[in-house]
């Protein structure tokens, strides 16, 4: 089955940094683009970044664009996502995802980042 | 502002049929696959249809999806008390070139 397990959450002040992991198993990763979604508490899912197979392409939302870095490492089964210049609105639930056919197949149980002074 | 819509809410009672619109543009639904994504209270998401209407292994056959021009279906039939939950289309936008989700659609069984 496949297994993916977000670590790295966690509470950080205004203009701070946090990296996310997310340990994949279950798939051949170095196969699989994955992405990262967010979901601020009580609201909806927001799309915050996607990597390629290889890690030669990367896409961001505009909202985290020059400050989140995706990036992944296929020897060891991880995907990371690097927040740098955190701001309150960074608060949500994250998400990291295996993409397959145009969609977001396998989902990780979440990360919680707080942001706040 | 998400720019896929959808309803806010919609309910009904066990064993109708319901069906949840997402409505978007040349740029996105109309250009690309749509999917849909279940979420439970407190739990992830799950995806329920990808590629416009095809269903993972293990989804029931009382979820389906379809598309036309720019908007898109997802519907659920046989409704049941546990399809209670938040469902959310997406797809990939060109113009944004980034993935898009709509603003999701609380279901209820009454």
């Amino acid at each position: 089955d496949v297994q993916l397990l977000e670590s790295g959450g966690g509470l950080e002040q205004p203009g701070g940094s946090l990296r996310l992991s997310c340990a994949a198993s279950g798939f051949t990763f170095s196969s699989s683009a994955m992405s990262w979604v967010r979901q601020a508490p009580g609201k909806g899912l927001e799309w915050v970044s996607v990597i390629s197979a290889g890690g030669d392409k990367t896409y961001y939302a505009d909202s985290v664009r020059g400050r989140f870095t995706i990036s992944r490492d296929n020897s060891k089964n991880t995907l990371y996502l690097q927040m740098n210049s955190l701001r309150v609105e960074d608060t949500a639930i994250y998400y990291c995802s295996q993409r397959d056919s145009h969609a977001e197949q396998n989902w990780g149980q979440g990360a919680l980042v707080t942001v706040s002074s | 502002q998400s720019v896929l819509t959808q309803p806010p809410s919609i309910s009904a009672a066990p064993g109708q049929k319901v069906t949840i619109s997402c409505s978007g543009t040349s740029s996105n639904v109309g250009s690309g696959f749509v999917s849909w994504y279940q979420q439970l209270p407190g739990t992830a998401p799950k995806l329920l249809i990808y590629e416009n209407n095809k269903r993972p292994s293990g989804i029931p056959d009382r979820f389906s999806g379809s598309k036309s021009g720019t908007s898109a279906t997802l519907g659920i039939t046989g409704l049941q008390t546990g399809d209670e939950a938040d469902y959310y289309c997406g797809t990939w936008d060109n113009s944004l070139t980034g993935y898009v989700f709509g603003v999701g659609t609380k279901v209820t069984v009454l």
